[in-house]
């Protein structure tokens, strides 16, 4: 299947300071990326859609100037997290999508806010 | 709201045993389906994909459409202890996306 790369893994942050996370899909083109949230023993949640060059959409109850999404190119999305609180403390997660089939996960980061 | 109900489970199956998972959607014009599994600490993984009706097999899974129903499931032969995760019903939304849904807990005992 595709590979999407997600950087870092694992990183932990003092409150509120910002972290940025990658999501690079290296083989494919992804016009669109998902990112997801999730919390210990809990189902994907999902954050924001990402389509390359607009703005990013945003569910419900996601505070979009918190969770600032940039998709600048077809292979790229980031997700940074401004002010992280210890609350932000959770596993996110990226995917991408070639048009409507299936989606390809990055590995993950666990973003500890201490 | 569209939705995807999972038994949650845990669904505990011998080892060698077969393990079905089960999953229902309400979206009616869904045309993509899938199979994720993820292991604790791990994003998900692609496991299987689905599209029309019937059976489609790969190696010891099988993933069963039933669009009239809006069921699909996922049945793992010889089931193994390795396969213990959480399986993820997936399917298309009408934005491109994916709703996946709250998962399944497989538990396979050798």
């Amino acid at each position: 299947g595709a590979v999407v790369s997600q950087h870092p893994s694992r990183v932990i942050c003092k409150s509120g300071t910002s972290v940025k996370i990658e999501c690079r899909s290296l083989d494919f083109q992804a016009t669109t990326m998902f990112w997801y949230r999730q919390f210990p023993k809990q189902s994907l949640m999902l954050m924001a859609t990402s389509n390359e060059g607009s703005k990013a959409t945003y569910e419900q109850g996601v505070e979009k100037d918190k969770f600032l999404i940039n998709h600048a190119s077809l292979t790229l999305s980031t997700l940074t997290v401004t002010s992280a609180h210890p609350e932000d403390s959770s596993f996110y997660i990226c995917s991408a999508q070639m048009g409507s089939t299936e989606a390809f996960f990055g590995q993950g980061t666990r973003l500890t806010v201490v | 709201q569209k939705e995807v109900e999972q038994n949650s489970g845990p669904l505990s199956v011998p080892e060698g045993a077969i393990a079905s998972l089960n999953c229902t959607y309400s979206d009616r014009v869904s045309q993509s389906f899938f199979w994720y599994r993820q292991y604790s600490g791990k994003s998900p993984e692609l496991i299987m994909s689905i599209y029309s009706n019937g059976d489609k097999e790969d190696g010891r899974f099988t993933a069963q459409l039933n669009k009239a129903s809006q069921y699909v499931s996922l049945l793992i032969r010889d089931s193994q202890p390795s396969d213990s995760a959480t399986y993820l019903c997936a399917v298309s939304g009408s934005q491109g996306n994916l709703i996946f849904g709250k998962g399944t807990k497989l538990s396979v005992k050798p």
